[in-house]
């Protein structure tokens, strides 16, 4: 089956832009993690959605950075006024359920602000 | 707060030689502990993983890992390697203090280098 999607694989964009992150979780996934993953580092958690709500946003770094799940499936993340410091690897992952399940990751999405 | 120490950042083994590759955790409870793999440009990949019962874990790929309490310990080992398990191996804790166990905390991951 499919696997979790994540777009664009690769993202350049200026200092000040805003961006768009999109993961699309394995079907019936309930839940769904954000991940950042800089250069030599393991993954850090930004933030995890249960359904539709954010359940935990505690990695989140600043108010430039948001998360939207709608329809409790496809998730965007949004950094708006992008700086250099940004720049990494953006991990989506989804679990059957937010309990001790697995996660499944994506290929990651591999932002780039010059 | 929950961590994970990887002390080797960079491993190099002869293939067909075995493999172990250390993690230590910090964690306030009875923690549940992962091993991912990841490839060049790729995303993570489930190893195997404890969340109770037997210590000795069996994995994917012939991996498995050992929990050890006293030393807290969950250390990664392979009896042959092969080529193709050149990659970063990341070490990872979560557990039900997090709010979920899939709320994970990583390791700074060790990379590894398999010659021929």
């Amino acid at each position: 089956g499919a696997g979790v999607s994540q777009t664009p694989s690769n993202k350049v964009t200026e200092k000040g832009k805003y961006v768009e992150l999109r993961c699309d979780p394995i079907s019936g996934h309930t839940a769904l993690y954000w991940y950042r993953q800089s250069l030599g580092q393991g993954p850090e958690f930004l933030i995890y959605f249960q359904g539709t709500g954010a359940a935990d946003d505690s990695g989140l770094p600043n108010d430039r950075f948001f998360a939207v799940r709608p329809e409790g499936s496809v998730s965007t993340l949004k950094i708006q006024r992008t700086e250099r410091g940004d720049s990494a690897m953006y991990l989506c992952a989804s679990s059957l359920s937010p309990g001790n399940s697995p996660l499944h990751f994506g290929n990651g999405t591999r932002l780039t602000v010059t | 707060a929950q961590s994970v120490t990887q002390p080797d950042i960079h491993i190099t083994v002869s293939e067909g030689a075995s493999l172990e590759l250390r993690c230590n955790y910090s964690y306030g409870a009875t923690p549940y502990l992962f091993w991912y793999v990841q490839s060049p440009g790729q995303g993570l990949q489930l190893l195997l993983k404890y969340f109770s019962g037997d210590t000795l874990v069996q994995g994917i790929k012939g991996f498995e890992a050992e929990f050890k309490r006293s030393q807290s310990s969950f250390n990664l080992r392979k009896p042959s390697v092969h080529w193709s398990d050149a990659a970063e191996y990341f070490c990872a804790v979560g557990g039900p203090y997090t709010g979920t166990a899939s709320k994970l905390t990583f390791g700074t991951g060790t990379r590894l280098q398999v010659t021929l």
